[in-house]
């Protein structure tokens, strides 16, 4: 069965310190594994994907997850944190598409605040 | 390029009124189609798919329906609103391929009271 399981729902950090999202997936098949961002009242918008081949991804805004098959995760991180990436933070694997299923899974979020 | 409109941005609907938001997709043929709820801190939830016109899945039983009239039109409905089914609104759509991703609207606002 897909799931996901974002440990921390509030994670805190200064300005200019490493930010580090945690995400666990649980997939019946090979996942593909995607992190979203949410400002808010708005909707929300890829920073990156993994789909197969190499497993650091670098997405928008300086950010980059590493798939790491052995530990079921895809952690998000960005060396050093600005103040606009203050936003809620979303982690999803990709549905059992050997079923046919190709419905995307969220972790219930986490919201990242930057502290000046 | 493709592009995910919705509206209203925001809407305030007493109790027992009906509801219809409407999310249009442009740049794209045949996409798979979403409606999300995101209640007040908490994750989301999916509320429809659909793969095609007049193929609609709901994943939770409750007093909200979706409709696709059109290829790339998706809208949701209720005949009456309850105080529960206040929440942000988010309309998603996807080529259908299992390694794509969502692109989702920017949401739309309800306020039942």
């Amino acid at each position: 069965a897909q799931s996901v399981t974002q440990l921390g729902s509030h994670v805190s950090v200064s300005e200019g310190a490493l930010v580090l999202l945690r995400c666990n997936y649980s997939s019946s098949v090979p996942p593909y594994l995607f992190w979203y961002v949410q400002y808010p009242n708005q909707g929300l918008q890829l920073l990156l994907k993994y789909t197969t081949g190499a497993t650091l991804v670098k997405g928008i805004n300086g950010f980059e997850a590493e798939f790491k098959k052995s530990e079921t995760s895809f952690h998000l991180t960005k060396p050093s944190a600005h103040m606009s990436d203050a936003a809620e933070y979303f982690c999803a694997v990709s549905g059992d598409y050997q079923t046919g299923a190709n419905n995307l899974f969220f972790g219930t979020g986490t919201r990242l605040t930057v502290i000046p | 390029s493709q592009t995910i409109h919705q509206w209203p941005a925001t809407l305030v609907q007493p109790v027992g009124s009906p509801l219809s938001l409407e999310c249009t997709v442009e740049g794209t043929s045949n996409p798979n189609l979403y409606w999300y709820r995101q209640a007040a801190g908490r994750g989301l939830q999916l509320l429809f798919y659909s793969i095609g016109i007049d193929q609609i899945s709901s994943e939770v039983p409750q007093n909200l329906s979706a409709s696709r009239p059109q290829d790339r039109q998706f809208i949701l409905s209720s005949k009456k609103l309850l105080l529960s089914d206040s929440g942000f609104y988010l309309c998603a759509w996807t080529t259908g391929l299992y390694n794509s991703p969502l692109h989702f609207g920017n949401g739309t606002r309800l306020t039942v009271t």
